[in-house]
């Protein structure tokens, strides 16, 4: 079993639509998680972090961590095309230098 | 310019072949890093550098090498490429500071192909 684990879709929703992304890992030592978004034929790029109680806003983003559940959720209000990519969750591994341990990412189409 | 790019982006190559994916960045960073990616797998780690006289295996180094010539530069080499090898190869750097969040920094990817 992945340490982190997601659903690689697709999903697509219309335009306007409010889309959930969403992640569960099984590290309690996990403390702070990310969200990277990947356009296709181009590498990965951060979006946002967020520490693991609560939620964090950006805009139209929300990022939010549920530690009991070990549940991890992305929101995007008010969808656009451009928002069309995969989406990919990751958190920092402290037992191996930080490395990151990835999700293996949903890609997300938004229909005009 | 980007800050992080990759040669080749494409590369077709034959079963057996040894082959060499270089990566440079300008952003100063320490750590670098090669993944692949394949689909419904995500990001694999494969080497990571800490610094020009650390590397570090990944999850999935076997059939892989790697060579850190200078603080911006890290090459990934297949010795003797397999069809398996076949994937979507990124380089990453990052900003790491103790007690800080770490942000990695990719490069838009070198699509190989091993026949």
């Amino acid at each position: 079993q992945k340490e982190v684990e997601q659903d690689p879709g697709p999903l697509s929703v219309p335009e306007g639509a409010i889309v959930s992304l969403n992640c569960t890992y099984s590290n309690s030592a996990f403390q702070y998680f990310m969200w990277y978004r990947q356009y296709s034929r181009k590498g990965p790029e951060l979006l946002m972090y967020t520490y693991s109680s609560g939620n964090k806003e950006d805009g139209r983003f929300t990022a939010q961590v549920d530690k009991s559940s070990k549940y991890i959720s992305l929101f995007i209000r008010d969808s656009q095309p451009s928002d069309s990519a995969t989406y990919l969750c990751a958190s920092p591994h402290m037992d191996s230098n930080y490395q990151l341990i990835w999700g293996a990412g949903t890609k997300l189409i938004i229909k005009p | 310019d980007a800050d992080v790019t990759q040669t080749p982006r494409n590369r077709i190559t034959k079963t057996g072949k040894r082959i060499m994916l270089e990566c440079s960045q300008t952003k100063g960073h320490d750590r670098m890093y090669w993944y692949r990616q394949d689909p419904g797998l995500g990001l694999r780690l494969i080497y990571y550098s800490f610094d020009v006289k650390d590397i570090n295996k990944g999850e999935i180094s076997d059939g892989y090498s790697v060579s850190r010539q200078a603080q911006a530069k890290f090459s990934l080499s297949l010795e003797s490429a397999i069809p398996n090898q076949t994937a979507l190869y990124f380089c990453a750097t990052s900003d790491f500071v103790a007690g800080a969040t770490e942000t990695q920094y990719f490069g838009p990817g070198t699509r190989l192909l091993v026949l």
